[in-house]
């Protein structure tokens, strides 16, 4: 049973379209984040969630949008995909107060053409 | 903003040889972590740190925690080609939900 899985693992779209990203964690977590990964393997943060709020908005584009429906899940939404919007997305959840681990998903590639 | 500095970028070394990757920050960190990151795979958490001057052991992996909870380090002794992979050690700072990744290390061994 995956603890955070995110769906889709491979992406591929053209330039100017509106995708999604989601990602869930069974683990009870109550902190959720997205971060990038660029082809350098810098791990970059850009969103945290804590109980369905946001506590970190990193400098990244208003072209994305995150939505956590509930503390179990935060999606992605990208709006008009850039080149340089290619990268791997990666889903991450931790329990704050308890250790600050961070499980991962396990990525999704995003390739914009 | 909190920053974490994390080198060598890469490291190329015959297997055998011992593995050591350093990580600076900006600002007192309430802990520090460290995870792995195989190929093609997703960053997996190996230890965290949290008192000062902390010295952890997993079979021939080392890592300390500096006195001032600024610094640390990750040493593999005899590093062997499963050792492969990108190491990254990643800090929260004092009253911060924010966990902090340093650019990671490219260990890279040769057979």
């Amino acid at each position: 049973d995956t603890a955070v899985s995110q769906t889709p693992k491979y992406l591929v779209t053209q330039m100017g379209n509106d995708k999604s990203i989601k990602c869930e964690q069974n683990l009870g977590h109550d902190t959720m984040y997205w971060y990038k990964q660029d082809s350098k393997k810098f791990l970059k943060i850009m969103f945290s969630y804590n109980n369905k709020e946001l506590i970190i908005n990193e400098t990244v584009p208003n072209r994305f949008s995150p939505k956590s429906p509930d503390k179990a899940h935060l999606n992605l939404h990208i709006n008009s995909l850039e080149l340089g919007d290619s990268a791997v997305y990666f889903c991450a959840s931790s329990q704050v107060g308890l250790g600050t681990e961070a499980f991962f998903g396990q990525g999704t590639r995003l390739t914009v053409v | 903003g909190q920053q974490v500095m994390q080198i060598p970028q890469y490291q190329h070394v015959q297997e055998g040889e011992d593995f050591t990757t350093y990580c600076n920050s900006s600002t007192t960190l309430s802990n520090i972590q460290w995870y792995k990151q195989r190929p093609g795979g997703h960053p997996v958490f190996l230890i965290q740190l949290v008192k000062s001057g902390e010295v952890k052991k997993q079979k021939r992996l080392t890592f300390q925690f500096g006195e001032a909870k600024k610094n640390s380090s990750l040493h593999i002794t005899a590093t062997q080609t499963t050792d492969v992979g990108t190491y990254f050690c990643a800090g929260t700072g004092a009253g911060s939900y924010q966990l902090t990744f340093g650019k990671g290390t490219k260990l890279s061994v040769i057979p």
